[in-house]
């Protein structure tokens, strides 16, 4: 699987949009981007995953560059629940492979 | 549904000791992860098991652990003997379909301290 670059850390301000970058240069043709998130203490959450085109559901939307070589996760209106680690990860779809995490970026909400 | 439950929540335990831990995946989930967190590694995969049969196991750092999946509902992650550097937290994952990586639920974990 294609190996993913994250700011280690980043803030926001409650009820502002949080704009979560992450490069994957090395992106295959079948390799879907995926976030997950972990906050304190917990296991980590599924929020999206995309292809090529933007996603949205309810948590997020996911936009990702025509080249597919970089993404933004958005939280369109941060609350201080939304503090946690996020992981952006790049794997094919299709197979049994492992989900792999790296080490996120830290996402701090203040008020 | 509970999700997936692990036990127990916390451990703390003495060097050299037998350290158990209990995971029960979600009904009619086939696929079931162990993973370990510490700060200095992250999260990284142990083993995971299909149908109750491990699958890959390469994750695993040496022979003091081992994994176990006697029936659907239930595994364990045993360490004999423990170390201090075992000391992390231990989650449990799992999914019906691994395949499209969103499946993927996970339990609250298990923070082991080894002193």
């Amino acid at each position: 699987d294609a190996k993913t670059t994250q700011p280690p850390s980043m803030d926001c301000a409650e009820g502002r949009a949080a704009n979560l970058p992450c490069n994957h240069s090395t992106i295959s043709g079948n390799e879907y981007v995926y976030w997950y998130r972990q906050i304190h203490s917990q296991g980590p959450q599924y929020i999206i995953h995309g292809l090529k085109n933007n996603e949205t559901n309810e948590m997020a939307s996911l936009i990702i560059t025509e080249d597919r070589k970089s993404s933004t996760l958005i939280l369109p209106h941060a609350t201080l629940r939304d503090t946690a680690v996020y992981y952006c990860i790049v794997r094919v779809t299709g197979t049994a492979s492992k989900l792999t995490f790296g080490t996120g970026t830290r996402l701090q909400v203040t008020l | 549904d509970a999700g997936v439950i692990q036990s127990p929540r916390h451990e703390v335990t003495e060097m050299g000791q037998e350290v158990t831990l209990r995971c029960k995946p979600i009904s009619g989930h086939d696929y079931l992860f162990w993973y370990r967190q510490t700060m200095m590694r992250g999260l990284e995969l142990l083993i995971y098991f299909n149908n109750n049969v491990p699958i890959d196991d390469s994750g695993m750092p040496e022979d003091r652990f081992s994994a176990k999946m006697p029936n659907a509902s239930f595994s364990t992650l045993k360490i004999q003997p423990s170390e201090p550097r075992d000391s992390a937290v231990y989650f449990c994952a799992s999914s019906f379909n691994p395949r499209s990586g969103h499946g993927y639920t996970f339990g609250s974990g298990t923070r082991l301290t080894v002193v």
